[in-house]
């Protein structure tokens, strides 16, 4: 069974917009991470932004925020004022925690952000 | 800043052959990942290691093999290399301390 889901294949926005992505998780285990990595055109993955599951208050990192919604097993992903820079595929992660040490990964949502 | 190293970073096999993958990072990190990516399907786990000598299948550990034989390094090894095989391959290392991955550029395999 799939862990992580992304449903958003693709989305197009407008330069200087605001974009959410949508990511939902599978997990028994009380404490988890969640993890939003970028994927530029060069094949570069890097990490944007990280919500640990005991925290309430939602992550923000510039202007990328999480919206965190626990019982619903959705961690989403906000871009504020969309730069054309941030046309990537973002994969939405989780690792199980404390003991566990492998990360899954969704199958990314390709973002275009339009001028 | 983190650094994991792939090499090679383009590889064309042939099918019955031997292929082998490497990592190398300087970060120190304990933990280190094979990923492979394909359209669809995301970044798939097929082995990882918790340091020096250990190695665990991930979720589709079929034809591959995987060595740590020291702290830096992470190989991933295709014994009978098949076209199935074909696709982009990730490695990256473990940072608990700030609870993320950090990933290598990637060696995309064609097996002809």
């Amino acid at each position: 069974a799939q862990k992580v889901t992304q449903t958003q294949t693709s989305i197009s926005v407008v330069e200087k917009t605001t974009v959410t992505m949508d990511c939902v998780y599978e997990t028994r285990d009380s404490s988890y991470f969640l993890f939003w990595y970028k994927q530029t055109a060069s094949g570069e993955i890097v990490f944007l932004i990280r919500q640990d599951s005991y925290k309430k208050e939602n992550a923000t990192v510039g202007h990328y925020s999480l919206n965190f919604q626990k019982p619903k097993s959705s961690i989403g992903l906000i871009i504020t004022a969309t730069q054309i820079e941030d046309s990537a595929v973002y994969f939405c992660a989780m690792r199980e925690g404390p003991g566990y040490q492998n990360f899954y990964f969704g199958k990314g949502t390709s973002l275009t952000v339009i001028p | 800043e983190a650094a994991v190293t792939q090499s090679p970073r383009n590889k064309v096999a042939v099918t019955g052959g031997k292929v082998t993958l490497s990592c190398n990072q300087t970060n120190n990190h304990n933990n280190m990942y094979w990923y492979r990516q394909d359209t669809g399907h995301g970044l798939r786990l097929i082995h990882y290691s918790y340091g020096a000598g250990s190695t665990e299948k991930g979720d589709i550990p079929d034809g591959y093999k995987a060595s740590r034989p020291s702290q830096e390094n992470f190989s991933l090894i295709l014994e009978l290399a098949t076209p199935s095989q074909t696709s982009v391959y990730f490695c990256a290392s473990g940072d608990w301390g700030k609870n993320t991955l950090y990933f290598g550029a990637g060696t995309r395999l064609s097996v002809l």
